[in-house]
């Protein structure tokens, strides 16, 4: 098998519920953030994006929260799916630091049928 | 194409060796990021291309990492020397350029460095 890495912090739901992955942020002068999913072997796919003066944007089955006060970040999964399973990041860009994107650990999403 | 192209999508190389690592972006899109993916962990940023500006290559680890971006589409990242612990996934990613548009990925170049 593989060599054993960091384990990520693991997030198990039921089909059908909705699931909640948070994020802490690390930087107050962040105006920009952003949601990816990746699936084994893929590249992240984006997922949704908030900019720093919103505190909510929602889109297909998906809701992100933005919490400045607290440097928060959450992704909210209506009706999980299966095909949802995967690892979740969050990433956020500094305002004056052009376009590179500081990554979260990741969530581990688990989608049980 | 459609989507970001990254080539070769494995590459198994020998300590001491060099590699280059190919990146097609999104036709039209003119700026393109190159991250570093260890097991298990997040994306770690390397070095940023936008259009005709200098690079910020503030990521790059060591002098042994560089990246050329010609004719402001395709890009390649060169690791000279590889050491056991350059092995890792690297992702390219493109976008329309500005700082808060959405980058898109490609499905990366798994390095093995033995």
């Amino acid at each position: 098998g593989e060599s054993v890495g960091l384990h990520l912090p693991t997030l198990s739901v039921q089909e059908g519920d909705n699931s909640i992955i948070n994020c802490a942020y690390s930087n107050s002068a962040s105006d920009y953030f952003i949601w990816y999913k990746q699936e084994s072997g893929k590249g992240p796919q984006f997922i949704i994006d908030i900019r720093s003066n919103m505190d909510k944007r929602q889109g297909q089955r998906v809701t992100v929260l933005l919490n400045k006060t607290v440097k928060h970040l959450s992704l909210q999964i209506a009706a999980t799916q299966p095909g949802d399973s995967a690892v979740y990041f969050c990433a956020e860009r500094m305002g004056n630091q052009g376009g590179k994107l500081i990554f979260g650990q990741g969530t581990e999403l688990s989608v049980k049928p | 194409g459609a989507g970001v192209s990254q080539s070769p999508s494995n590459k198994v190389t020998e300590k001491g060796k060099d590699v280059e690592l190919r990146c097609d972006p999104i036709s039209g899109h003119t700026a393109l990021y190159w991250y570093r993916q260890s097991l298990g962990q997040g994306l770690e940023f390397l070095i940023y291309f936008q259009g005709n500006s200098a690079p910020d290559k503030s990521g790059l680890p060591s002098d042994r990492f560089s990246a050329e971006r010609t004719g402001g589409s395709v890009s390649t990242l060169t690791i000279q020397r590889t050491q056991q612990e350059d092995s890792a996934v690297y992702l390219c990613a493109s976008s329309w350029g500005g700082a808060k548009n959405i980058q898109y990925f490609g499905a990366g170049t798994r390095l093995s460095v033995l």
